[in-house]
């Protein structure tokens, strides 16, 4: 099955400093790729995805891209604010088996005024 | 248009009781999957469904976990004779169609304590 490896498992910034978070997959069929942000106690939610067939993304001051050959994608905030603090999750979805998200392990994010 | 609901939002249950988690989701949606969050860890997949077809339990423990989704009602994950490892938060979420870029949204989660 799937396997998906996040790093760093944590991640300490400087407000204003830009931060990256990596993923790396190891089925080749998969080719959906979301981000989640989810905070202290709340549901994770959808911050930006990129679907196979697009290198890269971007929206305000989130991007996202993806390497298919090397199996990796990898979230880029810039200009990091406070209220970015949270844990940030990748995830990789097989179109062909349709809904069974496999969940990189998370990167907990603290963006220090 | 109401977002993915569960309930009880916070469920208490003793080792050896039933616990009974619930997920409607958004309007529209007929895809349902579970995931379960033990504290601070990611998320693990359990089980996708389609109303009254299971498509996807290999996330599922094989031994006192059951979930469905009737034609009518919300979908139910149900834990029996609950074990203290069985505390965590489930989650919920929905999506609109099957196949390729399906966006899931999430429910607010159950957090299961079992004393």
């Amino acid at each position: 099955g799937e396997n998906v490896e996040q790093h760093p498992s944590t991640l300490s910034v400087q407000e204003g400093d830009s931060a990256v978070i990596k993923c790396t997959y190891s089925d080749s069929a998969s080719n959906y790729f979301p981000w989640y942000k989810q905070e202290l106690g709340k549901r994770p939610q959808l911050i930006i995805d990129i679907r196979s067939n697009v290198g890269e993304k971007k929206d305000q001051r989130i991007a996202v891209t993806l390497n298919k050959t090397a199996k990796h994608f990898s979230l880029h905030i810039t200009e990091t604010q406070p209220e970015d603090s949270a844990v940030y999750f990748c995830a990789a979805v097989r179109g062909t088996n349709a809904g069974k998200s496999t969940f990189g392990d998370g990167t907990t994010l603290t963006v220090k005024p | 248009n109401a977002g993915v609901m569960q309930n009880p939002r916070h469920l208490v249950r003793r080792r050896g009781q039933e616990a009974r988690l619930r997920c409607s989701p958004m309007k529209g949606h007929s895809h349902v999957y579970w995931y379960r969050q033990l504290p601070e860890e990611g998320l693990k997949f359990m089980v996708y469904l389609q109303k009254e077809n299971i498509i996807d339990e290999s996330g599922m423990p094989k031994e006192r976990f059951s979930a469905e989704f009737p034609k009518e009602g919300p979908s139910i994950l149900r834990i029996q004779q609950v074990v203290r490892g069985d505390s965590a938060a489930y989650f919920c979420a929905s999506s609109p169609t099957s196949g390729t870029y399906n966006e899931q949204f999430f429910g607010p989660g159950t957090r299961l304590t079992v004393l």
